[in-house]
């Protein structure tokens, strides 16, 4: 089944232990993103990917980092985690960006963290 | 800048009758436009796109949306509602262009309450 996996789904943790969040796709798409849910905030991109070792900064990168050795994987990086960090995370991808099939991006089922 | 407004927290609908979901957007140069479905502890699952082309897109589930270039719109909608309908409706926008960075502009989302 085509799909985009994010694990944990849950976690607690305390301010400044470092932590993981991975994100896997097996659709061999090239672009892939992370996203957090906040309310009131919406959906604010904080790093996306356009192939393997090419990363940028979205929105709101700050206390985050992410890496992509391999097409399939796109794992969220917290090095020391703070409370403003608690919120719903969610990983994309898309086959393209550009016009015509398969530019719509595909989303995981989201990680929720909380920071205590 | 770039926006997407749903100016509706909640629509309320009979089931069998005809739904709108609202969506206006704000961006500079050519849009493509999504809708996304949200369902409790799920992620965003895609219903339909705007490229190019006709302006009414038809998606998953039957549902289907009128892109209005003058109005800068494009409503979501369906003939005739289903309880499984409810859920959270988020639409979104990107650029068009070879220097976008893939982000989605989300609106805030409308829950659809479908009423038996």
């Amino acid at each position: 089944e085509a799909q985009v996996t994010q694990n944990p789904r849950y976690l607690i943790t305390v301010t400044g232990k470092k932590l993981t969040v991975t994100c896997s796709q097996n659709m061999n798409h090239e672009y892939m993103s992370w996203y957090r849910q906040d309310p009131g905030l919406g959906l604010r991109q904080i790093y996306y990917s356009m192939n393997v070792e090419v990363t940028d900064k979205g929105d709101v990168p700050e206390g985050y980092k992410v890496s992509r050795k391999e097409k399939r994987n796109f794992p969220l990086i917290l090095e020391s985690p703070s409370p403003n960090q608690t919120s719903l995370y969610f990983c994309a991808s898309s086959l393209r960006l550009a016009g015509g099939p398969g530019n719509e991006q595909f989303f995981g089922p989201g990680t929720r963290l909380t920071v205590l | 800048a770039q926006s997407v407004a749903q100016p509706e927290d909640q629509v309320n609908v009979a089931e069998g009758n005809p739904l709108t979901v609202k969506c206006t957007y704000s961006v500079s140069g050519n849009p493509y436009l999504f809708w996304y479905v949200q369902y409790p502890n799920r992620g965003l699952q895609f219903l339909l796109k705007y490229i190019t082309g006709d302006n009414l897109v038809k998606g998953s589930y039957g549902f289907e949306a009128e892109f209005n270039k003058s109005q800068t719109s494009f409503h979501l909608k369906k003939p005739s509602a289903l309880v499984s309908d409810s859920a959270l409706y988020f639409c979104a926008v990107r650029e068009s262009g070879s220097s976008n960075t893939g982000k989605l502009i989300f609106g805030q989302g409308t829950t659809l309450q479908v009423k038996p």
